[in-house]
């Protein structure tokens, strides 16, 4: 079982459509969470941190959910600009390290 | 200027050549990491280092080596590149172990 994993996609929705991605993880002691985003052919950034109690930037809406050990990636409103591949990264380990999952691709349509 | 830069952004090298792709960074930031990405795999790491007295072994360190010249400067190396090495490599680095990440613009390595 790997130790990050994400349904891959394609997703393909229309502009303004509500999108969610979920991430499972199998450490239970993994202690932090992200989510970021990768265009296509470009280096991933930072979308947004993800904390215990549930967090929102704009449109953008990251759950945890410790007890079954998975994360969520909600997207109202969705534009044409948000099409990218979204990566669920986890940190674990005294050394904090960072697993990133394979990622999941999204395709908003006009 | 990007505040990460790796050279070179393509390469395209033969089986058994010895390959090194650099990375440097303008962020002041102790801790610097080389990844791999590969289709449906995610990013994988390969190594990192949290100054320039310590360096670490990431998941798929078998191939490669570091060299970490400088605080700003992180050199991945390749000494007989193998064509299953061919993938997109990525350098970053953070303030703290659970800081952003801050990536290059990646390089394209071929081994054919």
């Amino acid at each position: 079982r790997k130790e990050v994993e994400q349904d891959p996609g394609p997703f393909n929705v229309p502009e303004g459509a509500t999108v969610a991605f979920n991430c499972t993880y199998s450490n239970s002691a993994s202690q932090s969470f992200f989510w970021y985003r990768q265009d296509c052919r470009k280096e991933p950034k930072l979308l947004m941190s993800v904390y215990s109690s549930g967090n929102e930037d704009g449109r953008f809406t990251a759950q945890l959910n410790r007890a079954s050990q998975y994360i969520s990636l909600l997207i109202r409103d969705s534009k044409l600009s948000d099409s990218a591949t979204y990566l669920c990264v986890v940190s674990s380990g005294s050394a904090r390290q960072l697993t990133f999952g394979s990622g999941t691709q999204l395709t908003v349509l006009p | 200027d990007a505040d990460v830069t790796q050279t070179p952004r393509n390469r395209i090298t033969k089986t058994g050549k010895r390959i090194m792709l650099e990375c440097s960074q303008t962020k002041g930031h102790d801790r610097m990491y080389w990844y791999r990405q590969d289709p449906g795999l995610g990013l994988r790491l390969i190594y990192y280092s949290f100054d320039v007295k310590d360096i670490n072994k990431g998941e798929i360190s078998d191939g490669y080596s570091v060299s970490r010249q400088a605080q700003a400067k992180f050199s991945l190396s390749l000494e007989s590149a193998i064509p299953n090495q061919t993938a997109l490599y990525f350098c970053a680095t953070s303030e703290s172990p659970t800081g952003e990440l801050f990536f290059g613009e990646g390089s394209r390595l071929t081994v054919l």
